[in-house]
This record gives structure tokens, sequence and C-alpha cells, in this order.
């Protein structure tokens, strides 16, 4: 899987657009990429992945470079819960039965008021 | 709610002992994944099965092993626990295994004193 590079922390005032970066220079043509979230010490939660296309659900929105080398997530409107530990992956969805998803250490986003 | 439930929720044990750690998956899921979270080590992925066959495998030690059951549950046994083994244990499961959308329980906080 693709390496990933993401800022330790980052600050968002509530209502604010949250926009999280997430660098994988050298993803490969058939790895999606995936973001994660955890509350603290709660398990992770999925949040949205994509391949190339921006995509759009009811908690995030995904925008990925044309040269996909990049993308950043974006919570349109953070509230203070929120505040968590933001992961980007990158891999291959395989259509077997076998997969190692690792998560790296994430972007701590701390929603203030 | 994830519809992944694992028990216990808390574990007190001592070093040496061994404990067993359950997961039942959502509804549907096949595979199962075990991950582990201290605070230097970030989340860490264990093993990972598919209708009940190991099918990946990350760092997990020699002292842990781990099944799944022809209903699908699946257990992680600790053995002669070591202080450093005190940690967070998530339970993920997925309907398939190759690496799609992950739901992770609630955890099993683990101390051992």
């Amino acid at each position: 899987d693709a390496k990933t590079t993401q800022p330790p922390s980052m600050d968002c005032a509530e209502g604010r657009a949250a926009n999280l970066p997430c660098n994988h220079s050298t993803i490969s043509g058939n790895e999606y990429v995936y973001w994660y979230r955890q509350i603290h010490s709660q398990g992770p939660q999925y949040i949205i992945h994509g391949l190339k296309n921006n995509e759009t659900n009811e908690m995030a929105s995904l925008i990925i470079t044309e040269d996909r080398k990049s993308s950043t997530l974006i919570l349109p409107h953070a509230t203070l819960r929120d505040t968590a530990v933001y992961y980007c992956i990158v891999r291959v969805p395989l259509l077997g039965t076998a997969s190692k998803l690792t998560f790296g250490t994430g972007t701590r986003l701390q929603v203030t008021l | 709610d994830s519809g992944v439930t694992q028990t216990p929720k808390h574990l007190i044990t001592a070093t040496g002992q061994r404990v067993t750690l359950r997961c039942s998956p959502r509804s549907g899921d096949l595979s199962v994944y075990w991950y582990q979270q201290s605070l230097d080590q970030g989340l860490q992925f264990l093993i990972q099965y598919y209708n009940g066959e190991e099918r990946a495998k990350g760092n997990i030690l020699e002292r842990f092993s781990a099944q799944q059951f022809p209903d699908l549950h699946s257990e992680l046994n600790l053995s002669s626990l070591e202080l450093g083994d005190s940690a967070l244990y998530f339970c993920a499961s997925s309907v398939t295994g190759g690496g799609e959308k992950l739901f992770f329980g609630s955890g099993t906080q683990l101390s051992v004193l």
C-alpha cells in the first residue's frame, strides 16, 4: 500500500470547514483513498473513500487531485463532536479475502468554540 | 453503533495470566480483523480472518492467537501476559475481506498489573 503523509495536528473553529490534507505521491492507479476517524478511545469510524473522482456523503467530501498524489477531506461545518484523529489510508480494495489495512499516525483535529 | 460487539469492555489481570477477548461481527460480515492500540504504538494490525480461515497476519506476538468460529464470532487469546500488553484491543468486521469499509467495535481495554 502507498505511504501517506498527514500533518500531525490541526485546529478548526466550530462552524467552519475543516480541510484535512493527505499526501500520497506514490499512489498507483488501482489504489483507493480511504478516510477513517477515531474519536477519543472509540473504535475507528469509516468516513469516505474514492478512486479519482470527488466524493461526497453525509459526513464529508473527498477531493482528490487530478494526478491523485494528494487529497483533502472536507468537513463542511465542523462541530465539537468532530474533534478526533483522522486517518488517511491508501490501498487496493482487493476482490479477494486478505487485507492488512494499516493505519498511520493521522491528523489530530481539534475543533474549538 | 457499528453493529460489532466486543466483550468484555474492560479487563484487569496480572502478569503471566491468560485472557480471551471476544468479538461478534456485524450480521452478514464474513471477515474479522483484530487491532491493538497502545499509547506509544498507535493502531497496530494483528490478524485477519475470513469465513473461519486466517487470511492476513500483522505484528502479532507468538503469545497471542486468534480464531474465527463457524458462527463467525472471533476470539483473541493473549497468554503469558506482560505489562506491555496493556492496550485497547479492537475488533472490526467487513462483508468480504478485501480491505473495503471496516466497521469497528468499541474495544476491550486490557490492563495488565
